[in-house]
């Protein structure tokens, strides 16, 4: 069974910039969660979706946004970039019967330069 | 207080030795707990689950929680230095619900010397 694929796996962007970020999940999940990784901050949880409805939000500005497809497979979507976006941005998975087995993705590599 | 609070290390432990990781939590209606190790440049993976007092093992290892004291530990015995990695420890604030209710901890580095 093939893992969650995250694309692309580096970016470089610049202030102001927007950036899309693209997650298929492990076939037969439903449910996709977006984390932000810093080495100050640790794993920020983004927002969940399942079956294409947003399930739950972090405490993030509404500059970061997302969407799940019939598919499953899920995009987040940055705007107006600021140097403090630059992060390891990881897709998890699950099969949506509650919190905690998540299966990541190798992530996105986000420099905003 | 921190939610879900570890000990940022780096731990280092002999080859063989028991390496012991903890976690405490803030949140007494915790629900459940998790542990994932994160090897450097990798992503994270789930090693263990536990959800009631106690001890659970798989192989080489140990989940303990203790919900009163509101702490949960790792430990790996025989440690490897292919345990060299970040372990993180996760706790859902709730029972079902969504992943926005799992709460990281920074981890802890493992370092095994051979």
């Amino acid at each position: 069974k093939a893992g969650v694929t995250q694309t692309p796996r580096y970016l470089i962007k610049t202030r102001g910039q927007q950036v899309t970020l693209s997650c298929s999940p492990i076939s037969g999940h439903r449910s996709v969660s977006w984390y932000q990784q810093t080495p100050g901050q640790g794993l920020q949880f983004l927002f969940e979706y399942f079956s294409e409805t947003q399930r739950n939000k972090g405490n993030f500005p509404g500059r970061f946004s997302g969407r799940q497809f019939s598919n499953s497979r899920s995009e987040m979507n940055v705007s107006t970039l600021e140097l403090g976006d630059s992060a390891l941005y990881l897709c998890a998975s699950s099969f949506g019967q509650g919190p905690g087995k998540l299966f990541f993705g190798s992530g996105t590599q986000l420099s905003v330069l | 207080q921190k939610e879900v609070e570890q000990n940022s290390g780096p731990l280092s432990v002999p080859e063989g030795a028991i390496a012991s990781l903890n976690c405490t939590y803030s949140d007494r209606v915790s629900q459940s707990f998790f542990w994932y190790r994160q090897y450097s440049g990798k992503s994270p993976e789930l090693i263990m689950s536990i959800y009631s007092n106690g001890d659970k093992e798989d192989g080489r290892f140990t989940a303990q929680l203790n919900k009163a004291s509101q702490y949960v530990s790792l430990l790996i015995r025989d440690s490897q230095p292919s345990d060299s990695a970040t372990y993180l420890c996760a706790v859902n604030r709730e029972d079902g619900g969504s992943q926005g209710n799992l709460i990281f901890g920074k981890g802890t580095k493992l370092s095994v010397k051979p």
